[in-house]
């Protein structure tokens, strides 16, 4: 089956230690996002990627980073500088980044992190 | 610059009746719109789209949404609910030069009671 894996479900880390959230498709898909939910606030994005090798700030990418060295992997890593990390994060992909099907994006089933 | 307002944060509604869930947006440009579904602790689905056509758009699950670009609105239908559809629903924008930045609403919680 083709889909989005998150993992780990539920992360647990200490303030002030960074943490790498993992995200990988098998879907062949160009585009790769990450978001961050809080309740009642809807999703936020944070970085996206519409290719191999290059990726762009979103909305609220201060304190995180990401890279993407394989078209199938996404990793976002939450730094310490990031003021207020407890959230559920989660990945989404789509076939290309521009046109339409930018919009239609396929999302994992999310990480939530607990830092105190 | 974009924006999405999704007008009721809650709606609560009994199973078999119909539910409608609000959603208006602003942009200056053309605009795709997007329905998605969360289920609890999940990711997020896809309901329906509008690119450009017919306003009158049909998804998955009995839901339908028409687009209204006078009134800047999106609203989605369902003429009879189940338990099943509660569940949280995001309306989203974007367009054809966003580059896949989709911008959400605050979301709408749907609570569906016997």
């Amino acid at each position: 089956d083709g889909g989005i894996t998150q993992s780990p479900k539920y992360l647990f880390r200490k303030e002030g230690q960074n943490v790498t959230l993992s995200c990988e498709q098998n879907l062949n898909h160009d585009a790769m996002y990450w978001y961050r939910q809080d309740p009642g606030q809807g999703l936020r994005l944070i970085y996206y990627s519409q290719i191999v090798n290059d990726f762009q700030k979103g909305d609220i990418a201060e304190g995180y980073s990401v890279s993407r060295e394989k078209k199938e992997s996404f990793p976002l890593t939450v730094t310490s500088a990031q003021k207020n990390p407890t959230a559920f994060y989660l990945c989404a992909s789509s076939r290309t980044g521009g046109g339409p099907s930018g919009g239609e994006q396929y999302f994992g089933p999310g990480t939530r992190l607990t830092v105190t | 610059a974009q924006s999405v307002t999704q007008l009721d944060s809650q709606v609560p509604v009994f199973e078999e009746a119909p539910v409608e869930l609000r959603c208006n947006y602003s942009s200056s440009v053309s605009v795709y719109l997007f329905w998605y579904v969360q289920y609890p602790n999940q990711g997020l689905q896809l309901l329906l789209k509008y690119l450009s056509g017919s306003t009158l758009v049909k998804g998955i699950n009995g839901f339908e949404a028409e687009f209204n670009k006078s009134q800047t609105s999106f609203h989605l239908r369902k003429p009879s609910v189940h338990i099943s559809d509660t569940a949280e629903y995001f309306c989203a924008v974007s367009s054809p030069d966003s580059w896949g930045k989709l911008q959400f609403g605050a979301g709408t919680q749907v609570v569906v009671t016997p």
